[in-house]
């Protein structure tokens, strides 16, 4: 069963902040994140596999939520190099389910 | 490592051709997957190996679809016939054995069926 993500899109101004959610029906035991450049393959930013575990990449750090069953994903001080579709995916075995996407448009 | 090698980049083929799509994956990763997005659908997962044998093929839209993986190094998924509403971008991933492991995704197939 697919993650549900929200928003569906985001328009930011260079260094503003983001916040991206995903959250599933189902008992979450990982959270996987990715972002995809439009015309290019989805690239792996992290993968959180605690409760509560939170994890940092650059200025894109994500939280995991177990028992809510959710994950958010934290943009700081955006860039322009940050746009792209936000994917988190969830599985339980082996089996990656990603969630409808989060387009994020940073502009100047 | 040059990564997870998918090809064609782009295919375009008549409704009823068969089209085969190729991926090596990343050496020493025992998983691969083949997932397909549309605008419509986002990224589904079609089917999945674990050290080459097929584990969960229930994405599989039909029997025109079918995957193998003859060898830790080579795996093919093949539509026949082809049909246009099988156009998309049609992507391959490989993962290590430790759960603490991310997909590293080809560059993708894209398919048009006219």
């Amino acid at each position: 069963q697919q993650p549900v993500q929200s928003p569906q899109a985001v328009i930011l101004r260079e260094g503003e902040d983001a916040v991206i959610n995903c959250s599933s029906s189902k008992a979450l035991y990982s959270v996987h994140w990715y972002r995809q450049k439009h015309g290019e393959a989805p690239v792996f930013l992290m993968i959180l596999l605690k409760g509560g575990e939170q994890k940092g990449h650059e200025k894109i750090s994500a939280s995991f939520n177990e028992k809510k069953q959710q994950s958010s994903l934290y943009l700081t001080a955006s860039q322009l190099s940050y746009s792209g579709t936000y994917f988190c995916g969830t599985n339980n075995n082996n089996d990656m389910r990603f969630g409808a996407g989060t387009r994020l448009t940073v502009k100047p | 490592d040059a990564g997870v090698i998918q090809s064609p980049r782009h295919e375009v083929t008549e409704m009823g051709q068969e089209v085969t799509l190729r991926c090596k994956p990343i050496s020493g990763h025992d998983y691969l997957f083949w997932y397909r997005q549309t605008m419509m659908r986002g990224l589904e997962l079609l089917i999945y190996f674990n050290n080459n044998v097929p584990i969960d093929d229930s994405g599989m839209p039909e029997d025109r679809f079918s995957a193998k993986m003859p060898n830790a190094s080579f795996s093919t998924l093949k539509i026949q016939p082809s049909e246009p509403r099988d156009s998309a971008v049609y992507f391959c991933a490989s993962r290590g054995t430790a759960g603490s492991y991310g997909y590293t995704f080809g560059s993708g197939t894209r398919l048009t069926v006219v």
